[in-house]
């Protein structure tokens, strides 16, 4: 079965820069479209990023976009996030995700926790 | 792209039947057979329920049917069980991105 587990969560302050990392495990990873994906406290889903399976076509929400980077290791099984100019907006429990066809989220990982606060 | 809409609550008895709604536009939901529905107990992560508008993952009991009409796609829960209470989201391919409804929680009274 898929397992993705997410790490590099914390909390930084605003401006600041953090990367989050997710292993995947239980799928060949080199054909997996993989996502982020975001919920601040208290509130609703909200796609941050996705990518194909290597990262020749990748796509950001406005929220994120000139801020974040998707980027992978498929040797490594591995799945960034790398965050700038942190606001107190970005506040959230990011999801890694594996992808099905057209935005169709199959697994989830348990999320990790990113708080924006100075 | 704006969030589809969702009844923020919905509720029913054990046993009943209870339909959530998810609205978008003929960009998304009326464009594309790609709507699918998780469901998140708090604390947890979501989970797939249905995929492609009406089709359910190894697993997910028949009690979750799901269909579309026009700009609209419903989530049916039949036969409620204490279990199903939970916040159940949708989401929609927008033919470059997804988009998800805002989220309904439904209880179970």
């Amino acid at each position: 079965q898929v397992q993705l587990v997410e790490s590099g969560g914390g909390l930084v302050k605003p401006g600041g820069s953090l990367r989050l990392s997710c292993v995947a495990s239980g799928v060949t990873f080199s054909d997996a479209w993989m996502s982020w994906i975001r919920q601040a406290p208290g509130k609703g889903l909200e796609w941050v990023s996705y990518t194909n399976p290597h990262t020749t076509h990748t796509v950001y929400a406005d929220s994120g976009k000139g801020r974040f980077t998707i980027s992978r290791d498929n040797a490594k099984n591995l799945l960034f996030l790398q965050m700038a100019s942190l606001t107190v907006e970005d506040t959230a429990v990011y999801y890694c995700a594996r992808l099905g066809p057209e935005t169709c989220v199959y697994d989830w990982g348990q999320g990790t926790l990113v708080t924006v606060s100075s | 792209q704006s969030a589809l809409t969702q009844p923020p609550s919905a509720s029913g008895s054990p046993g009943q039947s209870v339909t959530i709604s998810c609205t978008g536009t003929s960009s998304d939901v009326g464009a594309y057979n790609s709507v699918s529905w998780y469901q998140q107990h708090p604390g947890k992560a979501p989970k797939l329920i249905i995929y492609e508008v009406t089709k359910r993952p190894s697993g997910v009991p028949d009690r979750f049917s799901g269909s579309k009409s026009g700009n609209t796609a419903s989530l049916t829960v039949s036969g409620l069980q204490a279990e199903d209470e939970a916040d159940y989201y949708c989401n929609s391919y927008t033919g470059s991105n997804g988009v998800f409804g805002g989220g309904t929680k439904l209880t179970v009274l």
